[in-house]
Parts: structure tokens; sequence; C-alpha cells
């Protein structure tokens, strides 16, 4: 069966520092990933998804960047976080393009 | 219009009744609908996926799908105080490519004892 695991689960971060956080999936090849963000109280953006190994999109302009690494790894990262940074970072990964499984979350606060 | 719209609630029933919780879409020509269960501080969780018209039932959850009317909806029965959480719509919309499910900002149901 697939699992997907997000990792930190909770971090906290102060203005101007760099952000990292993983995901990565298993019991699949070739999953389309997906990061989404959501602020307190507010539905889920989208922020970027990936087909393939090294292939990115962009939904939202911002200080935030993905890379896809290896094939199931999915990286959202900051060279330099804001407070409007801080939410609830979704990874999710689908096979047929439609249904969408997420991972347990990382929540950033950023002060 | 969003292409995704739901009630933001919050939706309250008592325990033991029913809860109906609708979702309405922009694009007539969709074809894969799902709802997900959230509980606070959680990460959505599949709970349903419809493709057909008509109704879908999951143990005490139906999923109902009217593409004519472009909505669907989720019947809840026997509520039970678990069931507190926000429920979150998504459609597959027309466009073709892997950025096609758009999430609805979601229901909050609260269940009281």
């Amino acid at each position: 069966s697939q699992t997907i695991h997000q990792w930190p689960a909770t971090l906290v971060q102060p203005v101007g520092s760099p952000l990292s956080l993983e995901c990565t999936v298993e019991g699949t090849s070739n999953p389309n990933l997906y990061w989404y963000r959501q602020a307190a109280g507010r539905g889920l953006q989208l922020l970027f998804y990936s087909v393939g190994i090294g292939q990115i999109s962009s939904e939202v302009p911002q200080n935030l960047s993905a890379s896809r690494p290896q094939d199931r790894q999915f990286i959202l990262s900051s060279k330099k976080l804001l407070l409007s940074d801080s939410g609830f970072y979704l990874c999710a990964w689908s096979l047929t393009g439609d249904t969408q499984y997420f991972g347990p979350g990382t929540r950033l606060t950023v002060l | 219009q969003k292409e995704v719209e739901q009630n933001s609630g919050p939706l309250s029933v008592p325990e033991g009744a029913i809860a109906s919780l609708n979702c309405t879409y922009s694009d007539r020509v969709s074809q894969s609908f799902f709802w997900y269960r959230q509980y606070s501080g959680k990460s959505p969780e599949l709970i349903m996926s419809i493709y057909s018209n008509g109704d879908k039932e999951d143990g005490r959850f139906t999923a109902q799908l009217n593409k004519a009317s472009q909505y669907v909806s989720l019947l809840i029965r026997d509520s039970q105080p678990s069931d507190s959480a926000t429920y979150l719509c998504a459609v597959k919309l027309r466009q073709t490519g892997a950025n096609n499910l758009f999430f609805g900002t979601g229901t909050r149901l609260t269940v009281i004892p």
C-alpha cells in the first residue's frame, strides 16, 4: 500500500530564515505530487505540482520554490520566509490525476 | 464564480440526526467528485468518490450527484460526535493535465451530543 510522509511535523522559524520541507511517497512509482498551503481557517491553496522528476509547475508566484530530485521525493523551499508564509503545508500524491491523497502535513509558524 | 462552492457553515446537528452537506461546481462537463474529511489540525482524508449521477452509499455516508444541476452532496446518517470536522468537496474539472482538481473551502460540521 502507498504511504506518504512529511517532515518536520511542526516548525517555528524567524522571518528571513530559509525553509526546507520534505515529502516522500512509498509504494508507488511516477506519482503526480502536489504542495498545498492552508492558512488558518482558509481553504487549500495549490502552490506547486509535479508530474515527474525535475518537472515543476508553479501556481502562485511568491517566495517559495519546489524541487523533485527523485521520483518519490518533493521538496518545498524558501530562501527568506515572510510572516505570510505561516500555515499548514500539505503534500499530496495522485496516480490517475484526480484522486489525491494527503500527507500528515507540516505546521509552519513564522515569527 | 468560484469553480467549487460550499457553504462554510458551521452546520450543527444533534447526535443521531442526518447531516447534509452540499457543493456546487461551475464546469458542466466535470466527471469526478470527491468528499474529504478534515479534523481540526489534521490533513484531509478521502471518504467518498462519485463519478455517475445518483447515489453512492458507504456505511453511514451517501454521496449524491446531480450533473444536470451541477451539485454534489454528502449525507451522513446517524451522525456521531466523531463526525465533527470540516468536509471538503473536490471536483475534477475539464482541464487536462495534473492540475485539474479543485477544492471548495469546506463546511464545518458540529455534531452535538
